[in-house]
């Protein structure tokens, strides 16, 4: 079975700090991506990557960065966090083949005071 | 832009009897694939069903089917005998090719109850 894990479940930080969510998956997955999800807005996505230290912006990539320099691992960067910020986060990874699946991960719960 | 919408923010349905959740999508895509995903408490999320546009015949898997109407662009997810194990939040997902090549784009969801 594929396994996408996330380094922390909940998270607590504040306003300014800089945050580094984590993802990693085992199954040797092209493709990564990192989406928030809030109420009444679904999924949006925030930033994908197609290989390493290979990324495309997504719908909402403002306030964030990404990076990936081994295959397995995704991380998602908030360089400043800001209270409009706080939402749950999951990460996914498919193969290279587009139409493939998406596996995500079980999310990390990000509270910005 | 491709837009996913879900009109029901809340459904329920009680044990045994069958639920339907509807999804509606804006395209100007010939060829595209849609998903029902599903969010259980627990929050990883899980492929439930997929379809693919050139496909005319509904998927199923088990005790779920959809309903794809291309012309009409639905695509509604059947869940026939509910079981507690099925209360989530479902999501339906568009994937197409042009510029959103790559992702998906994701409706609002559905949050199910099931009654026992």
């Amino acid at each position: 079975d594929v396994k996408v894990t996330q380094s922390s479940r909940y998270l607590v930080k504040r306003t300014g700090e800089k945050v580094f969510l984590e993802c990693v998956q085992d199954m040797d997955h092209e493709n990564m991506f990192w989406y928030r999800q809030d109420p009444g807005l679904g999924l949006r996505l925030i930033y994908f990557s197609y290989d390493v230290k290979m990324q495309e912006k997504g719908d909402i990539p403002e306030g964030y960065s990404v990076s990936r320099e081994k295959k397995e691992r995704f991380s998602l960067i908030l360089e400043s966090a800001s209270t409009n910020q706080t939402s749950m986060y999951l990460c996914a990874s498919r193969t290279g083949t587009i139409t493939d699946t998406q596996y995500f991960g079980p999310g990390t719960r990000l509270t910005v005071l | 832009a491709q837009t996913v919408t879900q009109s029901q923010p809340e459904m329920s349905v009680q044990e045994a009897e069958t639920v339907t959740l509807s999804c509606t999508y804006d395209t100007s895509e010939s060829d595209y694939y849609l998903f029902w995903y599903k969010q259980p408490p627990s929050r990883q999320m899980i492929l439930v069903i997929r379809q693919e546009a050139y496909k005319q015949q509904n998927a199923t898997e088990n005790r779920f089917s959809v309903n794809f109407q291309k012309a009409a662009k639905s695509f509604s997810l059947k869940i026939s005998d509910s079981q507690l194990g099925d209360a989530a939040m479902y999501f339906c997902a568009f994937f197409g090719g042009g510029t959103s090549y790559g992702k998906l784009t994701f409706g609002q969801g559905t949050i199910l109850t099931v009654h026992p």
